[in-house]
């Protein structure tokens, strides 16, 4: 069956500094892979979207890369800041939009 | 513009109840998705609705079942309620049919007891 892996583990990092999360897939082709950020007690807000055609994918100071072959995607914030702190969502996409499957996330804790 | 809305926010039902929650989608969005949040299982799809029409149904039970309206507007039903679906319900809109970002809402916090 599918299976996408985040760090189940909380992610803790010094402001400034670089966070990078992972998200490994199994038993799924995707056509995209997605990145969401939630906070508690929110509804997850959409980040970046990247194909499968494509390597990486940047914005401000995300950076999402995507590689078909290891069956992996990373998922980078620059410069982190304590408002970075939530956590974060990876979801893949084959087909229509709205049938994704969500990784568990991986809570990201940035501190002063 | 208005984002996606759910109501209600929090709700509690016993077991064997059932319960309807209502998602509004974003004006000019005619896809809406539900989907669940549990600690352990994290985001489940449920289904998605377009056009009125269910396109895609998740592995739930048939106590599952959703509508959508004319104006895009959907609710869900969950009927004969079970504590594992304590959960939070979000609703998504989209307005591309491939590959668009999903726009949820703040979902509606569901307590079974």
């Amino acid at each position: 069956s599918q299976k996408i892996e985040q760090n189940s583990e909380a992610l803790n990092i010094q402001e400034g500094k670089t966070a990078t999360l992972t998200c490994n897939y199994t038993n799924y082709s995707p056509a995209y892979l997605q990145w969401y950020r939630q906070d508690p007690g929110r509804g997850p807000v959409f980040l970046l979207l990247i194909r499968e055609n494509e390597k990486e994918k940047r914005k401000e100071r995300l950076k999402v890369t995507f590689d078909t072959t290891l069956k992996q995607s990373l998922f980078h914030i620059t410069a982190s800041q304590p408002a970075d702190s939530a956590t974060y969502l990876c979801a893949l996409g084959a087909g229509t939009a709205s049938k994704l499957t969500f990784g568990t996330g991986t809570r990201l804790q940035v501190t002063l | 513009k208005a984002g996606v809305t759910q109501t209600p926010r929090y709700l509690i039902k016993t077991r064997g109840q059932q319960v309807t929650l209502s998602c509004s989608p974003i004006s000019g969005h005619r896809s809406v998705s539900w989907y669940q949040q549990t600690p352990g299982q994290g985001l489940q799809f449920l289904f998605e609705y377009f056009s009125e029409t269910q396109r895609n149904k998740g592995n739930f039970p048939g106590r599952f079942s959703g509508r959508q309206f004319s104006n895009s507007r959907s609710e869900m039903n969950v009927s004969t309620l079970e504590l594992g679906d304590s959960a939070l319900y979000l609703c998504a809109s989209s307005l591309k049919t491939l590959t668009g970002e999903l726009f949820f809402g703040e979902g509606s916090r569901l307590t079974v007891l």
